[in-house]
């Protein structure tokens, strides 16, 4: 069965500070599909990132950083210098194939609550 | 840029009563579905929806549970008689496609359903 775990409930950083948030995930599946999703306090789901399970190349995207290693089954998320507007809730989500007999439901770890301050 | 759209953004009712949530997906989009979360929770799968059937379904979406796509635009989740527990964050979204490759799930604002 799928499963995400997302070990960090809170974390609270100073501006400009770099942050990783971590993400392990379980599937018996060979093809998968990482998410990762922001919930800032006004309430709706952002996506940020998709990556699949045969694609383990690091990306970037301006201060954000996705490091994929399935080797530990981790999918971490960093930013550099963060930012107040930054706070929010991150999820990790993991979606398999279904062409292979799973399903392309997100399921989602329980978030991190990152709080940047000034 | 596209977005999903859901309306109510809050809806208050009483225990027992019947709501339905209203969802727009983005106009292209083949999949889609409705996900909760409970205050401070994480999110959580309800079921899917494609060629105007459900797809799959989780253990919370039982029979009190249904969604229907009505016509080409609205896709949407009726409780029929809700319950003190069915207070949550509700979540709609929609992707391109399925099939062999899981496609991004854009999700909706949210709407926020209080039962009293």
């Amino acid at each position: 069965a799928q499963k995400v775990t997302q070990a960090q409930t809170e974390i609270s950083v100073v501006e400009k500070e770099d942050v990783t948030l971590d993400c392990v995930y379980e599937t018996r599946d060979t093809t998968y599909y990482l998410f990762w999703y922001k919930q800032p306090p006004s309430g709706e789901l952002v996506f940020l990132i998709r990556r699949n399970s045969f694609d383990e190349q690091n990306e970037i995207s301006g201060r954000y950083s996705w490091n994929f290693q399935k080797s530990t089954s981790s999918f971490n998320f960093t930013i550099t210098a963060s930012q107040v507007v930054d706070s929010a809730v991150y999820f990790c989500a993991l979606s398999e194939a279904p062409g292979q007999g799973g399903s392309e439901k997100l399921v989602f770890g329980k978030g991190t609550k990152l709080t940047v301050n000034p | 840029e596209p977005e999903v759209t859901q309306t109510p953004s809050h809806q208050v009712t009483q225990m027992g009563q019947e709501v339905i949530l209203r969802c727009v997906p983005i106009s292209n989009h083949l999949y889609f579905y409705w996900y909760r979360q409970i205050l401070g929770q994480k999110v959580e799968f309800l079921v899917s929806f494609y060629n105007n059937e459900i797809s799959e379904k989780s253990e919370i979406f039982d029979d009190q549970f249904s969604v229907e796509r009505p016509d080409g635009s609205n896709f949407t989740l009726k409780i029929r008689s809700t319950k003190l527990e069915d207070s949550a964050m509700y979540f709609c979204a929609s992707s391109g496609r399925g099939g062999w490759s899981t496609d991004t799930q854009y999700f909706g604002p949210g709407t926020r359903l209080t039962v009293l």
